[in-house]
């Protein structure tokens, strides 16, 4: 069965460093999304993006964030400052136009 | 904004015991209602993805309800066994596909 593949699946990092978080959603899906649960918070949404551009963000998709999608293939988050409130697990997912979602396992952010 | 409330929040069961949980959700502007099982460094694994009033799914043992009048699904777990402990999340589609999570409710299956 196709898979939404995330590398590294743990990442720590130093406050104020870049990280970028690695996708290969599943080929023939259009949709793309990012979505965190902060550790004993809601899973809540970060962005989704259709077409080779952002579709929806939410708030908590500032200046900081930034999504690429450079090949075709890969679907990449970018945090730019890493802050410790930025420490959760983030997910990736994509789906095709019937809406039905596939999800990633996850990168677990440690921001120290 | 929007909400989705999920409960129990946890539950401890012993195998072979049935049990349901409930997410209830905004009945105005239905679109979809979508369940998924998540076990600690797994993917969040699609359970049904409902749409219909009266729908009822069932895969397995796992089977989900749904209430679109009054705003709420049920999942039921038939004689649970203790790979059926995980957390189990609802999700709501907002507009689009953007999804809006409930909290979730930790099963715990003890053999």
């Amino acid at each position: 069965e196709p898979e939404v593949t995330q590398t590294p699946s743990h990442q720590v990092t130093q406050m104020g460093q870049e990280v970028i978080l690695r996708c290969v959603p599943i080929s023939n899906h259009l949709y793309f999304y990012w979505y965190r649960q902060i550790l004993g918070q809601k899973v809540e949404f970060l962005v989704s993006f259709y077409n080779n551009e952002i579709s929806e963000k939410s708030e908590i998709f500032d200046d900081q964030f930034s999504v690429e999608r450079p090949d075709g293939s890969n679907f990449t988050l970018k945090i730019r400052s890493t802050k410790l409130e930025d420490s959760a697990m983030y997910f990736c997912a994509s789906s095709d136009r019937s809406g039905g979602y596939t999800f990633g396992s996850g990168t677990r952010l440690t921001v120290v | 904004i929007l909400n989705v409330e999920q409960s129990p929040q946890s539950l401890h069961v012993q195998e072979g015991d049935s049990t349901n949980f409930t997410c209830s959700f905004p009945s105005s502007n239905f679109y979809a209602l979508h369940w998924y099982r998540w076990e600690t460094a797994k993917s969040p694994e699609a359970l049904f993805v409902m749409t219909l009033n009266g729908d009822e799914k069932k895969k397995g043992r796992i089977s989900a309800t749904l209430n679109t009048k009054e705003g709420y699904s049920y999942l039921y777990i038939k004689g649970s066994q203790p790979e059926d402990s995980a957390t189990y999340l609802c999700a709501f589609p907002e507009y689009g596909n953007k999804l809006v999570f409930g909290a979730g409710t930790i099963l715990r299956v003890k053999s």
